[in-house]
C-alpha cells in the first residue's frame, strides 16, 4: 500500500516554511526521506527508525508519529536550493527489505 | 569515488527486443535495488538483492529478470520489451535496508 504524501505540490517564496506529510494505512517500521531534483537521482535526507523520533538536517527536520502512522518533513526558512520533489519511503513490519514509496511532493521555491 | 554507475544512460528499443541494464557500485554494499520511476508514481521496486548470488522480487517484477553474480554488479534484463516498460530506471545500493541508499543517475528507456 503506497503511502499518501500531502500536499502534492507547494509553491513558496524564499524564506517561507513548508511541511510535507507522509501517511500510511499500515503500521510503519521506518520512514525514509529523499529529495530529487529534475533529471537527477534521489538524494538521501534522513531516516526515522522509531516512533516519536525527530531528526534535523540543517534547516530540514522530520518527525515520526508511530501512533498516527505518519511522518512529517519540515523545511524552515526555505532556500532556492530546496526546490525539488520530496519522496518518503516506508518500511512496514512485513516489508521483507522493501521500501514502498509515496508519489512525491513537488516543492517550488521562488526568489 | 564513483558510487553507483548505471549504463546505458539512454536507450530506445523496439517492441520485442531485449536488453540488459548494468549497475555497478564501488562501496562494498550488500543491498542493491532496481526501481522504475513513472510520472506521478514515485519509485516502484522491481527486484532487489541482499547479497552476492541472491535476488528477490519487488512490487513490479513481471517482464524483468535480474542477476547478481558479483557483489558489485546488479544486472536488470528485459527479455521482450513492451511499450509499458517505457520509464526511467534507477539502481540503488545500501549497507542495509535501514541505511542511506545511493542512487545511480538513471537510465531513460523508451520502447516504441
Amino acid at each position: 500500500q503506497q503511502p499518501v504524501q500531502s500536499p502534492q505540490a507547494v509553491i513558496l517564496r524564499e524564506g517561507e516554511d513548508a511541511v510535507i506529510n507522509c501517511s500510511s494505512s499500515k503500521a510503519l517500521y521506518s520512514v525514509h526521506w529523499y529529495r530529487q531534483k529534475h533529471g537527477e537521482a534521489p538524494v538521501f535526507l534522513m531516516i526515522l527508525l522509531k516512533g516519536g523520533e525527530q531528526k534535523g538536517h540543517e534547516k530540514i527536520s522530520a518527525s515520526f508519529n508511530e501512533k498516527k502512522q505518519q511522518s512529517s518533513l519540515y523545511l524552515t526558512a526555505s532556500q532556492l536550493s530546496y526546490s525539488g520533489t520530496y519522496f518518503c519511503g516506508t518500511e512496514y513490519k512485513d516489508s521483507n527489505y522493501q521500501l514502498i514509496w509515496g508519489a512525491g511532493t513537488k516543492l517550488i521555491i521562488k526568489p | 569515488n564513483a558510487g553507483v554507475t548505471q549504463t546505458p544512460k539512454f536507450r530506445v528499443l523496439k517492441t520485442g527486443q531485449s536488453m540488459t541494464l548494468l549497475c555497478a557500485q564501488d562501496m562494498n554494499h550488500e543491498y542493491m535495488y532496481w526501481y522504475r520511476q513513472d510520472p506521478g508514481m514515485g519509485l516502484r521496486l522491481i527486484h532487489y538483492s541482499v547479497g552476492e548470488g541472491t535476488t528477490a522480487k519487488g512490487e513490479v517484477p513481471d517482464g524483468y529478470n535480474v542477476s547478481r553474480l558479483k557483489k558489485q554488479n546488479f544486472l536488470l534484463g528485459l527479455e521482450s520489451a513492451a511499450p509499458s516498460q517505457t520509464s526511467v530506471y534507477f539502481c540503488a545500493s545500501s549497507r542495509g535496508v535501514r541505511t542511506e541508499a545511493f542512487f545511480g543517475q538513471g537510465t531513460r528507456l523508451t520502447v516504441v
